[in-house]
């Protein structure tokens, strides 16, 4: 299997615009979870489902976030509008209901400048 | 709530040293632990897991014992490499919770 996938691997954008994130996790994985990595607050946990389900999203920051998984082998987050402080690496995971572990992806590393 | 405690870092050690990084946890019920690295630029890798009380988890010359009774995961190794120089991560998973829950990460140098 190739792992969990994301794209892009970096993006620079503005103030104001539409970022969108994407994530393809391992198939047969039935969790995916988006994590956010900044120096100041290490990994946070923003969002995860089960089965395409949302189950927990309060780390989600504030309406500017919202994820979607519109089906097991695809998910988004997106932030409309993007400020400089969610400048950070986005990862994406998966694991599956046999295990406990969960598997990440590169990371998309997001600058809003 | 869950919460995961990591000594500071960075630590600096001479090849073939022996490592210690200490990882307590605060947890309501009976958790997951694990040890995630971190290279540079990259995602993370799951290094080794435990799943209940006195389970020790071990890959690549690193272990690390589940001590329910100091609430601990100490990864050690016992003759670093250069190449094991990384950020390593400490981690819970907490019953009928599938998410991580993760420490602030200890950078560890290792100089030839």
């Amino acid at each position: 299997d190739a792992g969990v996938i994301q794209s892009p691997r970096h993006e620079v954008t503005e103030m104001g615009q539409e970022v969108t994130l994407r994530c393809k996790p391992i198939s047969g994985h039935d969790y995916l979870f988006w994590y956010r990595q900044t120096m100041m607050r290490g990994l946070e946990l923003l969002i995860y489902f089960n089965n395409n389900v949302p189950i927990d999203d309060s780390g989600m920051p504030e309406d500017r976030f919202s994820a979607k998984m519109p089906n097991a082998s695809f998910s988004t987050l997106k932030i409309q509008p993007s400020e400089p402080r969610d400048s950070a690496v986005y990862f994406c995971a998966s694991s599956s209901n046999l295990g406990t572990e969960a598997f990440f992806g590169q990371g998309t590393r997001l600058t809003v400048v | 709530g869950d919460s995961v405690t990591q000594m500071e870092g960075p630590v600096t050690l001479s090849e073939e040293a022996f490592l210690t990084i200490n990882c307590t946890y605060t947890a309501t019920g009976y958790p997951s632990l694990f040890w995630y690295v971190q290279y540079p630029g990259e995602g993370l890798q799951l290094l080794l897991k435990a799943t209940k009380a006195d389970d020790k988890g071990s890959n690549k010359g690193f272990e690390a014992t589940y001590r329910k009774e100091t609430t601990s995961f100490h990864l050690e190794k016992g003759s670093v490499q250069v190449s094991d120089s990384a950020v390593y991560f400490c981690a819970l998973s907490e019953t009928g919770r599938r998410a991580l829950t993760f420490g602030s990460g200890t950078r560890l140098q290792v100089q030839p």
